[in-house]
């Protein structure tokens, strides 16, 4: 069964504008953590920004903030004033405890930034 | 700094070839991943490792095997490459919890083909 899903393939943003990129995640584990990885034509993964369960607080970093709202499972991530270097493919996924540490991943998005 | 490396970043072999993808890291991470990436699918896991020679199956473990004799090696064994097994090939490590935010670390993948 799908853990992550993200039901962006392609997304496109004019540079300096923000844009979501969607993340749901499915588990009935109360501790996971949620992450957002990039990756860049070259192909190396990128962590960008992490969410634990049981953070209160939206996680930001820098440019990235992860927009999580429990109750409905997701974990979007939000690119503010975007850069030509943000194109790439971005990718969420969840680490659960209970399975080893087993790490789950979405489809991913591939995000293009337009000038 | 975290550095997961790679054996080979690009590989071409013959089908029914023996193939060997080696990783390596220097973080004295007790977690490693083999994962593969295909287009429209994501990250896969193929087999995973918490501890020197243990060895846990992924989703996809079929066709493949693992090794891990030291702590910073885990080496992915394609016993009779097939056609199918064309991909990008990226290797990870993470600590374990209580870590708990920790990420995986990747390394800058091996995308093979097989001829």
């Amino acid at each position: 069964a799908q853990k992550i899903t993200q039901t962006q393939p392609g997304m496109f943003v004019q540079e300096k504008e923000a844009v979501t990129l969607d993340c749901t995640y499915d588990t009935s584990d109360p501790s996971y953590g949620l992450f957002w990885y990039k990756q860049p034509s070259s192909g190396e993964m990128i962590f960008l920004i992490y969410q634990g369960s049981y953070d209160q607080q939206n996680a930001t970093e820098g440019r990235y903030s992860l927009n999580f709202q429990k109750a409905r499972k997701s974990a979007n991530l939000v690119i503010s004033a975007s850069q030509l270097g943000d194109s790439a493919m971005y990718f969420c996924a969840m680490r659960l405890p209970n399975t080893g540490n087993q790490f789950y991943f979405g489809t991913g998005t591939s995000l293009t930034v337009i000038p | 700094d975290v550095k997961v490396t790679q054996s080979s970043r690009y590989l071409v072999k013959r089908t029914g070839e023996k193939v060997f993808l080696e990783c390596v890291q220097d973080m004295d991470h007790e977690n490693m991943f083999w994962y593969r990436q295909d287009p429209g699918l994501g990250l896969r896991l193929i087999y995973f490792s918490y501890d020197v020679k243990m060895k846990e199956k992924g989703d996809i473990p079929e066709g493949y095997s693992v090794s891990r004799e030291k702590k910073e090696r885990f080496s992915l064994i394609l016993e009779s490459a097939s056609t199918n097994q064309t991909s990008m090939y990226l290797c990870a490590s993470s600590l374990p919890p209580p870590q708990g935010g920790e990420t995986q670390y990747f390394g800058p993948g091996t995308r093979l083909l097989v001829l």
